[in-house]
């Protein structure tokens, strides 16, 4: 069975601090994809890593998938009260279209 | 992306009765998706439904418990049969996006049994 551990569980800062939110796995995946819920909604993707070591922008968010494409980091600079959301990471598995979901992380940005 | 829809948003049911979902898409899909999210935790996989053909479900899910009907490439239902208390969770279905990697989701459909 196929794990995405994800740290911290949760997390709670100030406006304008930076985190970073790992996800972490054992078994190699043919892309990584982050979503973000929030309450009383489905997730919305937020990016899909594919290539090992590849590190893409979407604003102040900085998505990193590991050069083994095991494992994949979230980075959010000068956080903000919309950031507040489970942030979850999923990855693709090979030879189908299924997604083997992370743990999550419950994030709260405190104006 | 497409645009999902689920009926209901919410629901109360009794023990022992069952709760029929739709997962309404805009456009057409090939396959669709049903998880199931317990209070506070991540996604898991019920099962894949594919237009024409029987649902693949996931272990620890059997087709006698959800049921799942796929009749066009726009519509499907997940049925909650027999409910226990332990049912209590968001159920959602999603659609994969165009390049076939990444998933849309509906709102959810949040069912309590009491």
């Amino acid at each position: 069975t196929q794990l995405l551990e994800q740290s911290p569980q949760f997390l709670s800062i100030q406006e304008g601090e930076n985190l970073t939110v790992y996800c972490n796995s054992s078994s190699v995946f043919s892309s990584l994809q982050w979503y973000r819920q929030e309450p009383g909604e489905g997730p919305v993707l937020l990016v899909t890593v594919v290539t090992g070591g590849e590190v893409k922008k979407l604003k102040r968010l900085t998505f990193q998938f590991g050069d083994a494409r095991k494992d994949s980091s979230l980075h959010i600079t000068a956080a903000q009260p919309g950031d507040t959301g489970l942030y979850l990471c999923a990855g693709e598995n090979f030879g189908n279209e299924k997604l083997t979901f992370g743990t999550g992380t419950r994030l709260t940005i405190i104006p | 992306s497409a645009v999902i829809s689920q009926k209901p948003s919410r629901d109360i049911c009794q023990r022992g009765t069952s709760l029929t979902i739709q997962c309404q898409v805009d456009s057409q899909v090939t396959m669709m998706f049903w998880y199931r999210q317990q209070p506070g935790q991540s996604l898991t996989l019920i099962a894949t439904a594919n237009q024409g053909s029987e649902a693949t479900y996931e272990s620890g899910f059997v087709i006698d418990k959800f049921p799942i009907s796929r009749p066009n490439l726009t519509f499907s239902t997940l049925t909650v049969s027999n409910m226990s208390p332990e049912d209590s969770s968001i159920y959602l279905c999603s659609v994969e996006g165009r390049a076939g990697r990444e998933q849309y989701f509906g709102p959810g459909t949040r069912l309590t049994v009491t």
